[in-house]
């Protein structure tokens, strides 16, 4: 079946701008990840949803970044009034959730967005 | 704060041989781990997970746990330079509450022709 789908693949935009990634989720899967990779470091959790559950905004790195899903599907990440250190490959994965058992939740990442603000 | 240390290589083989990426992790709750292959300019892709002790082969892949020692690795059997890429380990540090993956920096695995 189909995999984690992300658009744009890439994004430019001007410092100060704002910014909208979006991430369709592999069908079935409740639980959905933003991570942010910039170049050359490791992956950097930003956000966590699952079903209807308050969503886990523990990883955003700024009151500038915001993330929604809605219907729990398809999810949103926005960045607002963009700085170059916003520049990264932004990755989305989701998963299922098997009997509620975090050890084992395999996530599946989609292609990224590279956002790049000059 | 919780950890997940990778060797960032380049760690260098010749085609054919075996490769061992190591990881290690600092909290002794993780109990599941997770291999991750990223070719460059491209998103991480599973190739494995391990959650008990021992071994667990999948192909040419082998994924070894030892949870006293904190420590997880990967083998590669049969090297091909298609293997050429970064790998990364990832656990879930279950006394945090945060439901999501802690990768370590990855280890650059270039495997010559």
């Amino acid at each position: 079946g189909a995999g984690v789908s992300q658009s744009p693949s890439n994004k430019v935009t001007e410092k100060g701008k704002d910014v909208e990634l979006r991430c369709d989720p592999i069908s079935g899967h409740t639980a959905l990840y933003w991570y942010r990779q910039s170049l050359g470091q490791g992956l950097e959790f930003l956000i966590y949803f699952q079903g209807n559950s308050a969503p886990d905004k523990s990883g955003l790195p700024s009151d500038r970044f915001s993330a929604e899903r809605t219907g729990g599907s398809v999810s949103t990440l926005t960045i607002q009034r963009t700085q170059q250190e916003d520049s990264a490959v932004y990755l989305c994965a989701s998963s299922s959730i098997r009997g509620g058992l975090l050890s084992t939740d395999t996530q599946y990442f989609g292609p990224g967005t590279r956002l790049t603000v000059l | 704060q919780k950890e997940v240390e990778q060797n960032s290589g380049p760690l260098s083989v010749p085609e054919g041989a075996i490769a061992s990426l190591n990881c290690t992790y600092s909290d002794r709750g993780s109990q599941s781990f997770f291999w991750y292959r990223q070719y460059s300019g491209k998103s991480p892709e599973l190739i494995m997970f391990i959650y008990s002790n021992g071994d667990k082969e999948d192909g040419r892949f082998t994924a070894q746990l030892n949870k006293a020692s904190q420590y997880v690795s990967l083998l590669i059997r049969d090297s091909q330079p298609s293997d050429s890429a970064t790998y990364l380990c990832a656990t879930y540090f279950m006394d945090t509450g945060r439901r999501a993956l802690t990768f370590g920096s990855g280890t650059r695995l270039q495997v010559q022709p």
